[in-house]
């Protein structure tokens, strides 16, 4: 079945510092999507960065980055020189197979220190 | 920019009421979805639409329906709203990019308590 997973319920990050947030995936769909969504405390869910299976190069966006390992079928968020603003919740999803509908992992819940 | 309008950020009602949140999306998206986020639940949903006057229930449909007489607009209504269903409401869109490039754009969330 397919399933998203995300193991860091929490982590803290220093202002200015990298910081890699965790997601690995099961599908058995040669072609796929992952996205991750920041929801800060205000509780609006937004889209940062997506990464097609297809895709030769790992996908960017200003400061995420999203370090995919197909192989090991994981799509590791990495958001470089973190700043305050950056704190809030990250969820990983992707599409269940064969539909428009998301499965999302249970978040990773990020504090930036000052 | 893809804006996708909740109607309310925070709604009180009370047991027995009946309730309507609405979803207003301005990129003539296809896809409509209702979600609910309690803590340690995730992210849960009730229900999405494909089309106009098209539904399919989520995974937690019950005491819920849903509206879609037009492509912008979606409503989630809680028949006989119950305590049990205070929780945090979302709305989303997303157009047919392919099933892999599906993004779904989110609104800002109504935070509903029923009392």
């Amino acid at each position: 079945a397919q399933k998203i997973t995300q193991t860091q319920p929490g982590m803290f990050v220093q202002e200015k510092e990298a910081v890699t947030l965790d997601c690995t995936y099961d599908t058995s769909d040669p072609s796929y999507g992952l996205f991750w969504y920041k929801q800060p405390s205000s509780g609006e869910m937004i889209f940062l960065i997506y990464q097609g299976s297809y895709d030769q190069q790992n996908a960017t966006e200003g400061r995420y980055s999203l370090n995919f390992q197909k192989a090991r079928k994981s799509a590791n968020l990495v958001i470089s020189a973190s700043q305050l603003g950056d704190s809030a919740m990250y969820f990983c999803a992707m599409p269940l197979s064969g539909t428009y509908k998301y499965i999302f992992g249970t978040g990773t819940r990020l504090k930036v220190l000052a | 920019d893809v804006k996708v309008t909740q109607s309310s950020r925070y709604l009180v009602k009370r047991t027995g009421e009946k309730v309507f949140l609405e979803c207003v999306q301005d990129m003539d998206h296809e896809n409509m979805f209702w979600y609910r986020q309690d803590p340690g639940l995730g992210l849960r949903l009730i229900y999405f639409s494909y089309d106009v006057k098209m539904k399919e229930k989520g995974d937690i449909p019950e005491g819920y329906s849903v509206s879609r007489e037009k492509k912008e607009r979606f409503s989630l209504i809680l028949e006989s709203a119950s305590t049990n269903q205070t929780s945090m409401y979302l709305c989303a869109s997303s157009t047919w990019a392919g099933l892999a490039k599906n993004i779904q754009y989110f609104g800002a969330g109504t935070r509903l308590s029923v009392l």
